[in-house]
């Protein structure tokens, strides 16, 4: 059965810190592997990485995506308290339409 | 529109009545799915459409649950005889071709069943 997990599920920061966030995928026929944003109710996209595209940055984000390993980080450095959400994971088959999510982690950055 | 948009934004209804649920994807996306999220856990899967294919609807948990997507845009999701364990927050999202492009989530709207 296709999975994606995601560690922790919760950390607590200082504003500054630099945290990493893992995600680990068992996707048949595997695509891609999407990060989002949940600070209320609507994930907001971050970046969706493939075999064509193992590294994205964006400003203090960046995520790599290792094949060997089937995993993802998804790093925030210098964080901020509005970097505080849930960070969601999700793999997509070439098998199948839908988005396969982990269960999140959620980060509180505190001042 | 600028971005998807879901209606109502908060529903509550009594358990054992019949809820509809609106979605308006961004337009000229051809893809659209529907997600649950039950309180501090992930985003389950209930049910993806694209372009004009059968749906799939394998994550759909019971009967009680249907969805329809007309002309290929606006979406709605039917949940009949409402249980308590169908509270959560229902979010659609759409995507420009369903494979290899990422998708758009809406605001969601929270379901509270009483």
């Amino acid at each position: 059965e296709d999975k994606v997990v995601q560690s922790p599920l919760s950390l607590v920061v200082h504003e500054g810190d630099t945290v990493t966030l893992n995600c680990s995928y068992e996707v048949t026929n595997f695509r891609s592997l999407l990060w989002y944003k949940q600070e209320k109710k609507a994930p907001t996209f971050l970046f969706m990485l493939t075999s064509s595209g193992i590294e994205k940055k964006s400003g203090r984000l960046s995520s790599i995506l290792d094949k060997k390993e089937l995993s993802s980080i998804l790093n925030i450095t210098a964080t901020q308290t509005g970097d505080s959400a849930i960070y969601l994971c999700a793999g997509a088959s070439d098998s199948w339409g839908k988005f396969q999510f982990g269960a999140g982690t959620q980060v509180v950055v505190t001042p | 529109g600028a971005g998807v948009s879901q209606s109502p934004s908060n529903k509550v209804t009594e358990k054992g009545k019949d809820v509809e649920l609106r979605c308006d994807p961004i337009s000229g996306h051809t893809a659209l799915y529907w997600y649950r999220q039950s309180l501090g856990q992930g985003l389950e899967f209930l049910i993806y459409f694209q372009g004009n294919s059968a749906p799939d609807k394998s994550g759909l948990p019971s009967d009680r649950f249907s969805a329809e997507r007309t002309g290929g845009s606006v979406s709605t999701l039917t949940i009949q005889r409402t249980q308590q364990e169908d509270s959560a927050v229902y979010l659609c999202a759409s995507s420009l071709t369903g494979r290899n492009t990422e998708a758009f989530f809406g605001q969601g709207t929270r379901l509270t069943v009483v």
